[in-house]
Parts: C-alpha cells; sequence; structure tokens
C-alpha cells in the first residue's frame, strides 16, 4: 500500500524556519518526481515545489521561490521541504504528493493527509 | 504561468443529478488536464488524468472531456458521497497549477 506521511508542521513567528518531512513507504519512491501542494485556510490548492527523482530538475511556485528549498533522500524514503523566512500568507496545510508518470506528466496519485503550518505573532 | 479558469465556484445539486464543471486553460495544453476530488481533513483523490482517462477505482458516473483549452468534468447520477469540492489541474508545463475549485453541495 502506497502511503506518504507528513511532519514537521507547527506555530513559527514570521520571519521563522520550519523544515518539513514527508515519510514514503509502499512503492519505489527513487523512481518518482515528488510535490509539495499547499491549502490555505479557506482557500484552494495551491502547487509548491517539486523535485525529479534523482534531484535533476526542481521547480518553485513564484510564491516560495528563495525562500523555499524542496530536497529528497532516496535512501531514507523521504522528502523535506525547507521553509524560511515565512510570512502569514504561508499559512496553510502542506501535503506530499506522487506525480503518477513524468513522461508523459500525468497526475498526482497519492497524496498524505497532510501537515498544518500556521504563521503568527 | 499556465492559468486554469474554473467555473462556477460553487453548486447546488441533488442526489441522482448530472452536474458539469469546466475548467479553461490560459494557453493550448494538450490533454495535459487532471482532475481531484478533495474532502474536508481528507487527502485530495485524483478521478481523471490526462483529460478523460478514469483513475483506478474511481466509479464511471465521472466522466472527463476536452475541446480546445476548455476542459469539463462530469458527474453523472450524483451520490451522497460526491458532494465535496473538485479541482482541474495542467501538468503541461512542470510549474503545475490547479483551477480555483468548485464546491459541489447539496440542494
Amino acid at each position: 500500500e502506497v502511503l506518504l506521511e507528513e511532519s514537521g508542521g507547527g506555530l513559527v513567528k514570521p520571519g521563522g524556519s520550519l523544515r518539513l518531512s514527508c515519510a514514503a513507504s509502499g512503492f519505489t519512491f527513487s523512481s518518482y518526481t515528488m510535490n509539495w501542494v499547499r491549502q490555505a485556510p479557506g482557500k484552494g490548492l495551491e502547487w509548491v515545489s517539486s523535485i525529479t527523482s534523482y534531484s535533476s530538475f526542481i521547480h518553485y511556485a513564484d510564491s516560495v521561490r528563495g525562500r523555499f528549498t524542496i530536497s529528497r533522500d532516496n535512501a531514507k524514503n523521504s522528502l523535506y521541504l525547507q521553509i524560511n523566512s515565512l510570512r502569514v500568507e504561508d499559512t496553510a496545510v502542506y501535503y506530499c504528493a506522487r506525480l503518477f508518470s513524468s513522461s508523459p506528466p500525468l497526475g498526482l496519485d497519492y497524496w498524505g493527509l497532510g501537515t498544518l503550518v500556521t504563521v503568527a505573532s | 504561468d499556465i492559468q486554469m479558469t474554473q467555473s462556477p465556484s460553487s453548486l447546488s445539486a441533488s442526489v441522482g443529478d448530472t452536474v458539469a464543471i469546466l475548467c479553461r486553460a490560459s494557453e493550448s495544453i494538450g490533454s495535459y488536464v487532471n482532475w481531484y476530488q478533495h474532502k474536508p481533513g481528507k487527502a485530495p483523490k485524483l478521478l481523471i488524468y490526462a483529460a478523460s482517462a478514469l483513475h483506478s477505482r474511481v466509479p464511471s458516473r465521472f466522466i472527463g472531456s476536452e475541446s480546445g483549452t476548455n476542459f469539463t468534468l462530469t458527474i453523472n447520477n450524483l451520490q451522497p458521497e460526491d458532494f465535496a469540492t473538485y479541482y482541474c489541474q495542467q501538468s503541461y508545463s512542470s510549474r503545475l497549477t490547479f483551477g480555483g475549485g468548485t464546491k459541489v453541495e447539496i440542494k
């Protein structure tokens, strides 16, 4: 069974930092492009970042570029998101999600339940 | 970035109804559109990929179609478990983008 489990969320002050983790199991983690997607309270889904299977290609949304860093450790079946210079508008549930296929690029077929990041003073 | 304009933002329907949700891409993206169902407190669920392919274990009442840069999710014979928020998403660009969402509520 494919499982993705996020952790690392919490309450942080503006300007602070957090490191989110996503533990993957039930599939060959190193074969898949992985993504972070977030949902702010009362808002829709927003794609944040993606990283290909061996970290060759990394992409970010404009809203987080320069502040967020995605990485992965295939030996540990884990995905990470380092989030710095946090802003109130970064408050959201952060999901990790697997890209069904990279070539051609298809949908996000498995998601975790998310971890909540709250940015407030 | 490719913009996905989704409409309506919400709709009310009854069990057994047929509903349609539209998504318009800001440029040509082939068939690289996917549809998701999301319920509060749950993980989003992939319903349709590549505009019209049904993901595994998704009921056949969910139908995806396309016409140029317009994409439609149709739900036939709406069931109680279908009341949720639905999102389109493009995967043509590596910088994925979602539509704004459509909340399907019980009339």
